[in-house]
């Protein structure tokens, strides 16, 4: 049962360009959202977070956006550099819970 | 503050042995959560911990799989017998009550069941 989905298994874009990785959820009481980053050979690392009383947060190149109405959040890198290149795990949790993650998304910025 | 720590990085095995995976988490952490990476379904939670104690395992696949937090700063994971379906990254978490930005996770174990 994948309360969290990332349908893009892979996404490649250009240097200096607009990266977007999208995630959706089933689970109407998840009200934190996560996105993580991993390197191969390392644990995911945690990126930006959203409150789900937020519909944006941002911190410096990387914002994250909700849409609560949609059960949709997405990912936006700008611009991207080549050092992104990385998986991308979406995350949710519903009241200090257990964290879901979805299968990832593997990001590769081109130079 | 070293992380969590994860041992083996990596582990061969044949299928039908037993095989144990370990974790220590941050000091101070009362969350421990144990997730499974595969390639179909990204990271699953298997298990978690909450002060020592199994709040959630309904992510263990069979009962071939065991979790233990005998002490704060320690916990195994355990297949027995394990099949080559088992075969995928393991990792570990931990993290402080109401730190919802704060889990922490090792570097994995890689688990190759031959």
């Amino acid at each position: 049962d994948q309360q969290v989905k990332q349908n893009s298994p892979s996404l490649s874009v250009q240097e200096g360009r607009i990266s977007i990785l999208n995630c959706d959820y089933t689970n109407s009481m998840f009200d934190y959202f996560l996105w993580y980053k991993k390197y191969p050979a390392e644990g995911p690392t945690f990126l930006i977070s959203i409150s789900s009383i937020k519909d944006k947060n941002e911190d410096g190149r990387f914002t994250v956006f909700l849409n609560k109405s949609a059960k949709h959040l997405s990912l936006h890198i700008v611009p991207s550099q080549p050092g992104d290149s990385a998986v991308y795990f979406c995350a949710a949790s519903a009241l200090n819970n257990d964290m879901r993650f979805g299968a990832g998304t593997r990001l590769t910025v081109k130079p | 503050d070293a992380g969590v720590i994860q041992s083996p990085r990596h582990e061969v095995t044949e299928m039908g042995q037993e095989v144990t995976l370990r974790c220590k988490p941050i000091s101070g952490h009362d969350y421990l959560f144990w997730y499974r990476q595969t390639m179909m379904r990204g990271l699953e939670l298997l298990i978690y911990f909450n002060n020592n104690v199994p709040i959630d395992d309904s992510g263990m696949p069979e009962d071939r799989f065991s979790a233990k937090m005998p002490n704060a700063s320690f916990s195994t994971l355990k297949i027995q017998p394990s099949e080559p379906r088992d075969s995928a990254v393991y990792f570990c978490a931990s993290s402080l009550r109401g730190q919802r930005d704060g889990y922490t996770f090792g570097s994995g174990t890689r688990l190759t069941v031959v």
